[in-house]
């Protein structure tokens, strides 16, 4: 299994302009997670699915930001327009039951 | 509101020690618990968690420990090496399966250690 997979690693890009990250859960999870994590506020809970449902978006900062998943094999995080306070690491992560399986994340750098 | 805290931000360990990490949790409905471990550049990593029930469980190397009465946890490293050096994040998880069928996470701010050759 190739775990979690997460794309692009790294991302610079203007204020102002559109961002898509995506990720690639395990196979057979049915709990798709996004964070984001910052030195200042750790790692925040912006949106999860339970099988490709949104549950809970409560953790998403603002209309700016939105996510989908339209199948059990991948989501998409976008932002738009983005803000260099955008600028952070976002994990994405799969889970059946209780043990989550992160991504290796993608570095946003918003300039 | 809800939270999961930890004492120590950062924990330097002699190298072959034994280390503990403690993290503090104020949610009395949590169903688990869970260690994470986070190196550089990687994202957090499973370690071992342990259900509400109980108060010990052991992995390789690895002890979480439970004290329900204090709402606290903890992570004993035995035999610290330098590949333990990392982040560790605890995290409670709460299940509602009689309502939306869906769970609820919570992770820790993180402590980091250090292991000193």
């Amino acid at each position: 299994d190739a775990g979690v997979i997460q794309s692009p690693r790294h991302e610079v890009t203007e204020m102002g302009q559109e961002v898509t990250l995506r990720c690639k859960p395990i196979s057979g999870h049915d709990y798709l997670f996004w964070y984001r994590q910052t030195m200042m506020r750790g790692l925040e809970l912006l949106i999860y699915f339970n099988n490709n449902v949104p549950i809970d978006d409560s953790g998403m900062p603002e209309d700016r930001f939105s996510a989908k998943m339209p199948n059990a094999s991948f989501s998409t995080l976008k932002i738009q327009p983005s803000e260099p306070r955008d600028s952070a690491v976002y994990f994405c992560a799969s889970s059946f039951r209780q043990g989550m399986t992160f991504g290796s994340g993608t570095r946003l750098t918003v300039v | 509101g809800e939270s999961v805290g930890l004492h120590l931000p950062t924990l330097s360990v002699q190298e072959g020690d034994n280390s503990i990490i403690n993290c503090a949790y104020s949610n009395s409905a949590s169903d688990y618990f869970i260690w994470y471990k986070q190196e550089s550049g990687k994202g957090p990593q499973f370690i071992i968690d342990i259900r509400s029930n109980m108060d010990k469980r052991q992995g390789q190397r690895v002890t979480v420990l439970l004290n329900k009465t204090v709402k606290h946890l903890s992570l004993q490293i035995a035999a610290t090496q330098p590949g333990d050096s990392a982040v560790y994040f605890c995290a409670e998880m709460i299940i509602r399966w009689a309502t939306s069928g869906t769970y609820k996470y919570i992770f820790g701010t993180g402590t980091r250690l250090k292991v000193l050759a």
